[in-house]
């Protein structure tokens, strides 16, 4: 099976740093990887993606770095904003399935 | 494109009764997932089908849990009796060809 962990359940940072997410799955056979973000009274809204013949892959103001040896996952925001604040998901696609982790709440302090 | 349609947004049942929760998936996804959101026990996945298969079925915490898709553009999760335990966010999700999953905004089901 697979199981996803996230190193830290909480993260604040000052508006304008970077954001860094960290995220651990068990399962070297797992393929595809996302980042989910969450706020409150909404449903989990795709960040970004990678899969596994990837290392990096950049969006706007993201990137997801992927290090599969040793199955380690990370979500970096650059120049976070107040808007930033909410709940980030790694999810991890193994069998067929997408497997969710915790999740980390990122509050931004203005 | 208006997403993933969920319905209704909140239901407030009593114990005993039974609920239906309803999914429209994105036109042209082929697979569609319901997962269930609670604090103790983060995003679980529940069901998902392919091509309005049922594929995993192993997620359903129990036989009070049923869903169905009849066709591609409509899916329920019934539970029937409810009971307060199941009180949580259930979510349904589409994605074509198993990448990039598109969530709805959830139903809050509780039971009292």
């Amino acid at each position: 099976g697979e199981s996803v962990g996230l190193h830290l359940p909480t993260l604040s940072v000052q508006e304008g740093d970077n954001s860094i997410i960290n995220c651990a799955y068990s399962n070297s056979a797992s393929d595809y990887f996302i980042w989910y973000k969450q706020e409150s009274g909404k449903g989990p809204q795709f960040i970004i993606d990678i899969r596994s013949n990837m290392d990096k892959r950049q969006g706007q103001r993201v990137t997801v770095l992927l290090n599969k040896t040793v199955k380690h996952l990370s979500l970096q925001i650059a120049a976070t904003q107040p808007g930033d604040s909410a709940v980030y998901f790694c999810a991890v696609l193994h069998g067929g399935k997408l497997i969710f982790g915790q999740g980390t709440e990122l509050s931004v302090k203005p | 494109d208006a997403g993933v349609i969920q319905s209704p947004r909140h239901e407030v049942t009593e114990m005993g009764q039974e609920v239906t929760l309803r999914c429209k998936p994105i036109s042209g996804h082929d697979y569609l997932f319901w997962y269930r959101q609670t604090m103790m026990r983060g995003l679980e996945l529940l069901i998902y089908f392919n091509n309005n298969v049922p594929i995993d079925d192993s997620g359903m915490p129990e036989d009070r849990f049923s869903a169905k898709m009849p066709n591609a553009s409509f899916s329920t999760l019934k539970i029937q009796p409810s009971e307060p335990r199941d009180s949580a966010v259930y979510f349904c999700a589409s994605t074509w060809a198993n990448y990039g999953y598109t969530f709805g905004s959830g139903t809050r089901l509780t039971v009292v």
